[in-house]
């Protein structure tokens, strides 16, 4: 069926160093790609997303890159912070259907 | 102040009871959605609605139910149908389903 593949499941790096994590989509229709950070017993956040018409966004250090050829999407942080520690879940929009799909989320682990 | 709100935030209840989880937003948003999320796992999508009296089944339907009479609202009942109920569950708002999705604080049933 329709859905988002997301890896790896779990991730630990040294501060300072980079992360990324990686996402692929079966539907071809999808059009909107957001990424949320949530936090232990909390709800998840948007920290960046991106649109089909544009291959790559940044906002600091978080950036989202798109290759609607190879239906992937990658996310990358960079500089990592104690903070950035906790679980990141990507998602896609199925065109057809209209409905918000979560990859299976990565818990990130940033080593002081 | 604008948001989504989830109560309560703790919710135990005895096999074979039906409950109902509650879900209001003030964001003025046509799309809501419930999602369930299991220890360590994504977050499945339960049910949602693009528009007010108007809903459809996502992937994991079955033993739940909604009614959308309220653009504010959205409410989840768990049925005794529901073989697993026990779990975290999300609700979510947004203008349309290709832009930010906004989470409530999530409501962790506990079925004894």
């Amino acid at each position: 069926g329709e859905n988002v593949e997301q890896h790896p499941s779990t991730l630990s790096v040294q501060e300072g160093d980079s992360a990324v994590i990686k996402c692929t989509y079966s539907d071809s229709a999808s059009n909107y790609f957001p990424w949320y950070k949530q936090e232990l017993g909390k709800g998840p956040q948007l920290i960046i997303d991106i649109r089909s018409n544009v291959g790559e966004k940044k906002d600091q250090r978080i950036a989202v890159t798109l290759n609607k050829t190879a239906k992937h999407f990658s996310l990358h942080i960079t500089e990592t912070q104690p903070e950035d520690s906790a679980v990141y879940f990507c998602a896609a929009t199925l065109g057809g259907a209209q409905k918000l799909v979560f990859g299976q989320g990565t818990r990130l682990t940033i080593n002081p | 102040d604008g948001g989504i709100t989830q109560s309560p935030k703790y919710l135990f209840r005895k096999e074979g009871q039906n409950v109902t989880l509650s879900c209001e937003q003030n964001l003025n948003h046509d799309a809501m959605y419930w999602y369930r999320q299991d220890p360590g796992q994504g977050l499945r999508l339960i049910y949602y609605s693009q528009i007010v009296n108007d809903f459809q089944k996502g992937d994991i339907a079955e033993g739940y139910s909604v009614s959308r009479e309220k653009k504010e609202s959205f409410p989840l009942t768990v049925t005794s149908a529901q073989k697993n109920p026990t779990a975290f569950y999300l609700c979510a708002s947004s203008r349309d389903v290709n832009t930010e999705a906004f989470f409530g604080q999530g409501t962790r049933l506990t079925v004894v």
